[in-house]
């Protein structure tokens, strides 16, 4: 079975700070792991995904993860955060396990970007 | 650029009522999904089609039917709605099932009194 924890469900960071947010994931085989954002009233975009190239995963908008199988996480961090950052990010994950891949979304972290 | 396009936008329903969400995609995609999200569990898989002519439940079908019209339209029927499924339904798709980025629709608000 796979699941996702996103730690923090809403996390508050100032305009030009860093941003953290965490997702650890479980898994029996080799993951395939996404970031999502979802804008208000708005349905999810994909931020960045890893699929086993590259263990640190550039994606749109500034937002990088980095892979770290040893501590099973997947944070999704931004050196300077913007106004427009403000929205809802979901971590996902699924395998390629062969038969119904099953996607498991994490609860999602609203993030707050203060002027 | 179209993507997923989902409708209605917003929609109330009495209990018992029923009524179909229709969902179409101009990506040339295999795989369509419907969600339902609501606060605090994330996103929820109610159906999916991992190829034209195939659906399958997901985590939470009770009270859902789907069709897979053709390959571009994925529709989804609440036969006799309950206040339990007001929520945000999203329609999605993908190249292939599972593990290929998805692509969602801007969802539909239902509300059921």
């Amino acid at each position: 079975a796979q699941s996702v924890t996103q730690l923090g469900s809403h996390v508050s960071v100032s305009e030009g700070a860093l941003v953290l947010l965490r997702c650890n994931y479980s898994s029996s085989v080799p993951p395939y792991l996404f970031w999502y954002v979802q804008y208000p009233n708005q349905g999810l975009q994909l931020l960045l995904k890893y699929t086993s190239a590259a263990t640190l995963v550039k994606g749109i908008n500034g937002f990088e993860a980095e892979f770290k199988k040893s501590e099973t996480s997947f944070h999704l961090t931004k050196p300077s955060a913007h106004m427009s950052d403000a929205a809802e990010y979901f971590c996902a994950v699924t395998s390629d396990s062969g038969g119904y891949q099953k996607v498991t979304f994490g609860i999602g972290t609203k993030l707050q970007v203060i002027p | 650029n179209a993507g997923v396009t989902q409708t209605p936008k917003f929609q109330v329903l009495k209990t018992g009522q029923s009524m179909t969400l229709q969902c179409a995609q101009d990506m040339n995609h295999n795989s369509m999904y419907w969600y339902r999200q609501d606060p605090g569990m994330g996103l929820r898989l109610i159906y999916y089609s991992a190829s034209e002519g195939t659906t399958d439940k997901g985590e939470v079908p009770n009270g859902y039917n789907v069709s897979r019209l053709n390959k571009r339209e994925f529709s989804l029927r609440l036969e006799s709605a309950a206040p339990s499924q007001t929520s945000v339904y999203f329609c999605a798709s993908s190249v292939k099932q599972g593990t290929t980025e998805a692509f969602f629709g801007q969802g539909t608000r239902l509300t059921v009194v």
